[in-house]
């Protein structure tokens, strides 16, 4: 399968805690994104990492990528319940298709 | 801030009938597609659309699916014959360029139930 997969499925942490989500693909990637969605909602972008970039961050969000390893992580910090939601990779890979993964669900207890 | 609209937000339908969902994407955007996710599960691709045409499909888009842009804003996924497992929410987004890794815009999904 093309698919990305995250892990973990879910994930519940207490409010200012940080949540490290993982996701790992199987081919080659020209970039990476994370996409958050809110339960019943559409997918939100989040940010975006180009396959020769290494980190980013943008506000309480970190992305890596280790295309050694086709895996990226996405990291929240000092979290709050309002980031409850499920949280996906998705990937180009030479094409417009973007693959999504299986997504993480996120609780964020106050 | 522009946003992607989707119409209905809800589609209940018998097996075997056809339905259309509709969407308009962001004004000056120039791909479209089309996702569905089953039970808030993966989200899976289905269709790509630029300039008029079909740019990728998946397996899922079988001859029972087809896409439409028939006029400058509108962009329809029609299911001509609909199945049980058809039962999904399916979300329309658009992107800015063509260009591989612009990032999607996505709508509030239509949630259609095929009984």
């Amino acid at each position: 399968s093309q698919q990305g997969e995250e892990d973990p499925q879910a994930l519940s942490i207490q409010e200012g805690e940080n949540a490290t989500m993982n996701c790992s693909y199987k081919t080659s990637i020209n970039n990476l994104q994370w996409y958050r969605q809110n339960s019943g909602r559409g997918l939100v972008h989040l940010i975006l990492i180009r396959s020769n970039e290494r980190e980013k961050h943008s506000g309480r969000l970190r992305v890596t990528l280790d295309t050694s390893k086709k895996s990226s992580s996405l990291l929240i910090t000092a979290s709050r319940a309002a980031d409850t939601a499920s949280y996906f990779c998705a990937r180009t890979s030479g094409t417009y298709k973007y693959i999504f993964g299986t997504g993480t669900r996120l609780k964020v207890l106050a | 801030e522009p946003e992607v609209t989707q119409t209905p937000s809800h589609q209940v339908t018998q097996m075997g009938q056809e339905v259309i969902l509709r969407c308009v994407p962001i004004s000056n955007h120039l791909y479209f597609y089309w996702y569905r996710q089953i039970l808030g599960q993966k989200v899976e691709f289905l269709v790509s659309f630029y300039n008029n045409e079909i740019s990728e499909k998946s397996e899922i888009f079988d001859d029972q699916f087809s896409v439409e842009r028939p006029d400058g804003s509108n962009f329809t996924l029609k299911i001509r014959s609909t199945k049980l497992e058809d039962s999904a929410m399916y979300f329309c987004a658009s992107s800015e360029q063509a260009l591989l890794g612009e990032k999607l815009f996505f709508g509030s999904g239509t949630q259609l139930s095929v009984l």
